[in-house]
């Protein structure tokens, strides 16, 4: 079975703090996303990846960067945590090249900035 | 601009009928579908899937019915179990591909 670790699954943080957000697939997974989750919005696209050191802005990006430097690692960036920021994140990854198709999830991190 | 969309917040039935969850799409370029099932405190699981060159896809009790003329994509699942109750998410990829666009989620509850 494919396996997407997210690093955890409670963070608490503080208005300001740059904040890593850590995700491992292990099926050599071309593709990996981040999404956030709010109730009545659905999954929303911040960034995702293709490749190594590749990345592409998804439809909400602003206040988040990622970084790729390994194939099986993504990680999400928030470089100055403001409290709407506050958020269920998701993270996946997909294995067929240049379409999402079925992504595979991790647990999720609930991420709650005071 | 909500291209997926799911009109309905919550579904409430009981177990053993059928339960049928809605979805919407406005763009023309996507050509597959997919639904996922979301627990609490979990990441969401894919559940079935759908090929816009196909009108139907069947696994087990889930069947995925697409109309394309309408935009429309339902999920039925018969019969419906307590451990059913989720929030499912439709979702659509594009022909040039690379992303899911996901609905709001609508949250099944299937009562004993």
């Amino acid at each position: 079975d494919v396996k997407v670790t997210q690093s955890s699954r409670y963070l608490v943080k503080r208005t300001g703090e740059k904040v890593f957000l850590e995700c491992v697939q292990d099926m050599d997974h071309e593709n990996m996303f981040w999404y956030r989750q709010d109730p009545g919005l659905g999954l929303r696209l911040i960034y995702f990846s293709y490749d190594v050191k590749m990345k592409e802005k998804g439809d909400i990006p602003e206040g988040y960067s990622v970084s790729r430097e390994k194939k099986e690692r993504f990680s999400l960036i928030l470089e100055s945590a403001s409290t709407n920021q506050t958020s269920m994140y998701l993270c996946a990854s997909s294995g067929s090249k240049g379409r999402a198709l079925k992504a595979f999830f991790g647990q999720g991190t609930r991420l709650t900035v005071v | 601009d909500q291209q997926v969309k799911q009109n309905s917040p919550s579904l409430s039935v009981q177990e053993g009928r059928i339960s049928i969850l809605n979805c919407d799409y406005t763009n023309s370029m996507f050509d597959y579908f997919l639904w996922y099932k979301k627990y609490p405190a979990e990441g969401p699981t894919f559940l079935i899937s759908i090929s816009s060159i196909k009108d139907k896809n069947e696994d087990g009790r889930f069947t995925v019915f697409l109309n394309k003329s309408a935009k429309h994509l339902s999920l039925h699942i018969v019969p419906s179990q307590p451990g059913d109750s989720a929030v499912y998410f439709c979702a659509a990829e594009e022909t040039s591909g690379s992303r899911l666009t996901f609905g709001e989620g609508t949250q099944l509850t299937v009562n004993p």
